[in-house]
């Protein structure tokens, strides 16, 4: 089955310590996404990849670090100096980015709890 | 500033008593219009893509309209399992087709 897979779905972290948030996809997507969501908010953009070795800031970027090595991945690092990464975190990709007429389709999610 | 505005923020509903969310968009533009389902603890499941006004899409209990301000997602005698956060989101045509989401409705629907 083709689709979008993201681990851990439960992530805990202590203070100062640096996490990573895997997201994996088989639907052959150029186009990759980080959102971060909040009770109570819209979900906001993190980071996003147009292609392979490609990627751009987001609204909310600051605090966290991507890598888009191959099409099927694209990892989300959580590190030290993101003063409140206490939520659930969602996965995106799509077949192009901007395309004429593109959708996003959504992983599982993680959740990560600052302990 | 671009916006996107969903109410109500929470619908509570007997089974088989319909009604309608609501998504108001304020936006410099409109490449797309994207409606989602989402259960709690669960990534957000697509529903329906919305492109101009006028255009009407349909699924089971579920049908989602759009004008040039707003969009509807109605719901025709809902039943329990219909209950979850329902999210809109729009994708603008400039500043690199920037997709704006909106808070979601809450929909609770008691058998």
């Amino acid at each position: 089955d083709g689709g979008i897979t993201q681990s851990p779905k439960y992530l805990f972290r202590k203070e100062g310590q640096n996490v990573t948030l895997s997201c994996e996809q088989n639907l052959n997507h150029d186009a990759m996404y980080w959102y971060r969501q909040d009770p109570g908010q819209g979900l906001r953009l993190i980071y996003y990849s147009q292609i392979v070795n490609d990627f751009q800031k987001g609204d909310i970027a600051e605090g966290y670090s991507v890598s888009r090595e191959k099409k099927e991945s694209f990892p989300l690092t959580v590190t030290s100096a993101q003063k409140n990464p206490t939520a659930f975190y969602l996965c995106a990709s799509s077949i192009a980015f901007g395309g004429a007429r593109d959708t996003q389709y959504f992983g599982p999610g993680t959740r990560l709890t600052v302990l | 500033e671009d916006q996107v505005t969903q109410s109500p923020e929470a619908l509570r509903l007997q089974e088989g008593e319909s009604s309608s969310l609501n998504c108001s968009y304020t936006v410099s533009g409109l490449r797309g219009l994207f409606w989602y389902r989402q259960d709690p603890g669960k990534g957000p499941e697509f529903l329906f893509t919305l492109y101009s006004a006028g255009e009407e899409k349909e699924k089971e209990r579920l049908k989602a309209t759009l004008t040039k301000k707003e969009s509807f997602l109605h719901i025709t005698a809902p039943k329990p399992e219909d209950s979850a956060t329902y999210l809109c989101a729009v994708q603008l045509p400039t500043g690199g087709f920037k997709t704006i989401f909106g808070a979601g409705t809450r929909l609770f629907v008691k058998a």
